[in-house]
């Protein structure tokens, strides 16, 4: 079956510190990728997307990540946190033939230290 | 601005009693989704609809029910048939490209007691 896994629940960084939360997925193709996050009590916003081509790709609010087929891997990073990134992230994977369906992972909290 | 409204923002019921939680999108999209979100689970389909007066079952359907009568509107009921219906509740609604990413409202919480 398929799934995704973001292995650490919490993290805490401080600010100013570079970040990155990891992401893997299990699929038999490359999947479309996503990184939602989500503040307090809210929706979730899409910080970005990757669908083909170029394995880096830039998202809002200073955040990228990398594609990397060999590992099945798509871990955001960012290189300066600030405060208001404390909130938690969500990577998310459609696989090309299902249907629309998407598959959540079950999120890293994100501290951010002053 | 077009945008996903669910309301309310919180809700509380009896146990027993069925709720319907309301989510309306402006955006002409005709995919909609529900999502339950549970701490420490991330976010599990209930049910989905890519197109009016069609919806399937999601991930975790036993227990709510669903109508697409108008293309802006998805409704979302909880039963008393589900178990445990506490949590966090998302609608989302999905542009008609393949890769469209999910567009979100603020969520409802409902509280049963």
């Amino acid at each position: 079956a398929q799934s995704v896994t973001q292995p650490d629940i919490h993290i805490t960084v401080s600010e100013g510190a570079s970040l990155e939360l990891r992401c893997n997925y299990s699929y038999g193709a490359t999947p479309y990728l996503f990184w939602y996050v989500q503040s307090p009590g809210q929706g979730l916003q899409l910080l970005l997307k990757y669908f083909s081509g170029d394995t880096l790709v830039q998202g809002i609010k200073g955040f990228e990540a990398e594609f990397k087929r060999s590992q099945s891997s798509f871990n955001l990073r960012k290189p300066s946190v600030h405060w208001s990134d404390a909130a938690e992230y969500f990577c998310a994977v459609e696989k090309k033939s299902s249907g629309d369906k998407l598959t959540f992972g079950t999120g890293t909290r994100l501290a951010v230290r002053p | 601005d077009g945008g996903i409204t669910q309301s309310p923002k919180y809700l509380f019921r009896k146990e027993g009693q069925n709720v319907t939680l309301s989510c309306e999108q402006n955006l002409n999209h005709d995919a909609m989704y529900w999502y339950r979100q549970d701490p420490g689970q991330g976010l599990r389909l209930i049910y989905y609809s890519q197109i009016v007066n069609d919806f399937q079952k999601g991930d975790i359907a036993e227990g709510y029910s669903v109508s697409r009568e108008k293309k802006e509107s998805f409704p979302l009921t909880v039963t008393s048939a589900q178990k445990n219906p506490t949590a966090f509740y998302l609608c989302a609604s999905k542009g008609p490209l393949n890769n469209s990413p999910l567009h979100f409202g603020n969520g409802t919480r409902l509280t049963v007691t």
